[in-house]
């Protein structure tokens, strides 16, 4: 069955330093793969996704994410974190043996200190 | 923009009883689902629908139950609600037609407490 593990709860950067959250996913087949944020008492945002094409997925807000089969992972990061990127991060996978349905991971949230 | 009404935004409400979330939306998009969300596991999908009629189970069915009768209305029902069920509850359609391609666009939630 496919998942995803995002490997930190929460992660608290400084304003303008690089952010970087980690997600190990496990599929039986070829996954797609995205990052949704989602902010305060908001819903889900895509922010990026990964479906073979490009190994490196540039999203919305600055934020990339860089897909590694051979460590099957796909973590998320951008180079200088700002206020407004407090938030709840979800990686997410999907494959065509679940039929396409997308499996959340438990969340990251992000704090950043000014 | 694809838009997306949840009603209601809170409810309290009492073991036993029946509820009903609505979801709405504004343009004829085929695939809408329900997840609920708990802290520690993320989104969790509990019913999709990929028409009207047209209604399948997620990974988390048990205790509701969905109908969509137009293609704008998917309504979430829980016939005898419990303190299990307490939980927010996010409806989302895929903007881009068809279920692989795993776009969706999210409601604001629907915050549920079953005392």
């Amino acid at each position: 069955a496919q998942s995803v593990t995002q490997l930190d709860s929460h992660v608290s950067v400084s304003e303008g330093t690089p952010v970087l959250l980690r997600c190990n996913y496990s599929s039986s087949y070829s996954p797609s793969l995205f990052w949704y944020v989602q902010h305060p008492n908001k819903g889900l945002q895509l922010l990026l996704k990964y479906t073979s094409a490009a190994t490196l997925v540039k999203g919305i807000n600055g934020f990339e994410a860089e897909f590694k089969k051979s460590e099957t992972s796909f973590h998320l990061t951008k180079p200088s974190a700002h206020m407004s990127d407090a938030a709840e991060y979800f990686c997410v996978v999907s494959d065509r043996i679940n039929d396409y349905k997308l499996s959340f991971g438990a969340g990251t949230t992000v704090t950043v200190r000014a | 923009d694809a838009g997306i009404t949840q009603s209601p935004r809170h409810k309290v409400t009492e073991t036993g009883t029946p509820v009903t979330l609505r979801c709405h939306q504004t343009e004829n998009h085929r695939y809408m689902y329900w997840y609920r969300q708990d802290p520690g596991h993320g989104l969790r999908l509990i019913h999709y629908s990929y028409g009207v009629k047209d209604t399948d189970k997620g990974e988390v069915s048990d205790g509701y139950s969905v109908s969509r009768s137009k293609t704008e209305d998917f309504l979430l029902t829980l016939e005898s609600a419990t303190s299990s069920q307490t939980s927010v509850y996010f409806c989302a359609i895929s903007v881009v037609e068809g279920m692989d391609t795993g776009e969706l666009f999210f409601g604001e939630g629907s915050r549920l407490t079953v005392l």
